[in-house]
């Protein structure tokens, strides 16, 4: 079975600065997905960021990339130039390729806090 | 273009009750899923539809448990008999089979209190 593993349970950074949520999971599978999922305090998830599997390039979406490393898997998320609307649980998830049902397996999460 | 949106927000119940929640899945979307989040963890997956046919439920979904999709559109969960166990967030999702990535979108929750 899969799992997605979140060590950091609380992060915190100051405003205009960087910051790297650590997530890795365990599959079998070669093919699969990978996501960032926002989640604001009581709002609803968002999708921030999402890798193909197959892809060697790391995605990126504005502010926020990530840095995929199949071999490891390890799939950490890069938020530059902090804003304070930033401030959430953030989410790593992982779907399989094959899963006709598309199910996401979620880790346990990073409650990430921006400094002014 | 609506998101998804479910209904109650919050529900507050004596233990031994049912309760039901209902789930409006962005409309042209096909695939719905029903998570179930506690606090401090991440969602659990609980059911998927595609269409109208519920294709996987989890072992977390047990006997008291029961998710519908009658016409492919909306979807109810109903939990029976409410246990204090039950008390958590229970999130909707839904996507568009065919697409490579097929993105699920969330709903904003329902959080069930059970007393």
């Amino acid at each position: 079975a899969q799992t997605v593993t979140q060590s950091q349970p609380e992060m915190s950074v100051q405003e205009a600065e960087t910051v790297t949520l650590s997530c890795t999971y365990d599959t079998s599978e070669s093919d699969y997905y990978l996501f960032w999922y926002k989640q604001p305090p009581s709002r609803q998830m968002i999708l921030v960021i999402r890798q193909e599997a197959y892809k060697q390039q790391n995605a990126t979406e504005n502010r926020f990339s990530v840095n995929f490393q199949k071999a490891a898997k390890s799939f950490s998320l890069k938020i530059s130039d902090s804003q304070l609307g930033d401030a959430a649980m953030y989410f790593c998830a992982y779907r399989g390729f094959y899963n006709q049902g598309g199910k996401l397996i979620f880790g346990q999460g990073t409650e990430l806090s921006v400094k002014p | 273009d609506t998101g998804v949106s479910q209904d109650p927000r919050h529900k507050i119940t004596k233990r031994g009750q049912n309760v039901t929640f209902r789930c409006d899945p962005i409309s042209e979307h096909n695939r719905l899923y029903w998570y179930r989040q506690t606090l401090g963890q991440g969602p659990e997956f609980l059911t998927y539809f595609q269409n109208e046919a519920q294709l996987e439920k989890s072992r977390l979904l047990s006997d008291r448990f029961s998710a519908e999709r009658p016409k492919g559109s909306f979807s109810t969960l109903e939990i029976q008999r409410t246990e204090q166990g039950d008390s958590a967030m229970y999130l909707c999702a839904s996507s568009r089979s065919g697409l490579p990535t097929d993105t699920q979108y969330f709903g904003p929750g329902t959080r069930l209190t059970v007393l």
